[in-house]
């Protein structure tokens, strides 16, 4: 069965720090990876995807986010973040072969401190 | 509508009563799911529909949880004799983009 690991819950950090959140997912074939994310009082959004190609995508608002295959890892990373990333952060995974059924992580709550 | 749509935003049960929690999509698109966000954890898949038919339905918990969507586009999810272990923000989505799906803000439902 697929299962997603997001390694952190809780991260705080001050502004124009970098950021890594950590994701590691475990599937036994060909997988699609997104990370969406949901600022306070705000609905889920995608933040970045990927399907195939370049293992390193970018997308919204600075954030990007490697692929690595050998680990089973799509981690998310911002060079310098802001007080307005802070929000929750979630990694999800699915077989291209079934879209829009996604398997999300527990999440990562961010907080970004002035 | 432009976005996904879901009401009541908040919804108070007493154990043992049945909720229905009503989602309309994005106008005109195909595609619906539902999923389950339990306090502290990512969204858990519950069902999907493409138009009324509903394709499949493996993410429900228990036979107390029943959804239709019966002319294909609103869509409603029953969940019947409400348990605690219900409490939940209950989120519709619309496909967008390939691979996106738009997410509606959920149905926060709490079962005293």
């Amino acid at each position: 069965a697929q299962s997603v690991s997001q390694h952190n819950h809780h991260v705080i950090l001050s502004e124009a720090a970098s950021l890594e959140l950590g994701c590691n997912y475990s599937y036994g074939g060909t997988v699609n990876l997104f990370w969406y994310v949901q600022y306070p009082g705000q609905h889920l959004q995608l933040l970045l995807k990927y399907f195939s190609g370049d293992p390193l995508v970018k997308g919204i608002k600075g954030f990007e986010a490697e692929f690595i295959k050998s680990k089973f890892s799509f981690n998310l990373r911002k060079p310098s973040v802001q007080w307005s990333d802070t929000a929750e952060y979630f990694c999800a995974v699915n077989a291209p072969d079934s879209w829009g059924k996604l398997q999300f992580g527990a999440g990562t709550q961010v907080v970004v401190t002035p | 509508g432009a976005g996904v749509s879901q009401s009541p935003r908040y919804k108070v049960a007493k154990r043992g009563q049945d909720v229905a929690l009503r989602c309309d999509p994005i106008s005109g698109h195909v595609s619906l799911f539902w999923y389950q966000q339990a306090l502290g954890q990512g969204p858990e898949f519950l069902t999907y529909f493409q138009n009324e038919a509903q394709l499949d339905k493996s993410g429900l918990p228990s036979d107390r949880f029943f959804a239709e969507r019966p002319e294909g586009s609103v869509s409603t999810l029953k969940i019947q004799r409400t348990q605690q272990e219900d409490s939940a923000v209950y989120l519709c989505a619309s496909p967008g983009p390939p691979g996106e799906l738009f997410f509606g803000e959920g149905s926060r439902l709490t079962v005293l």
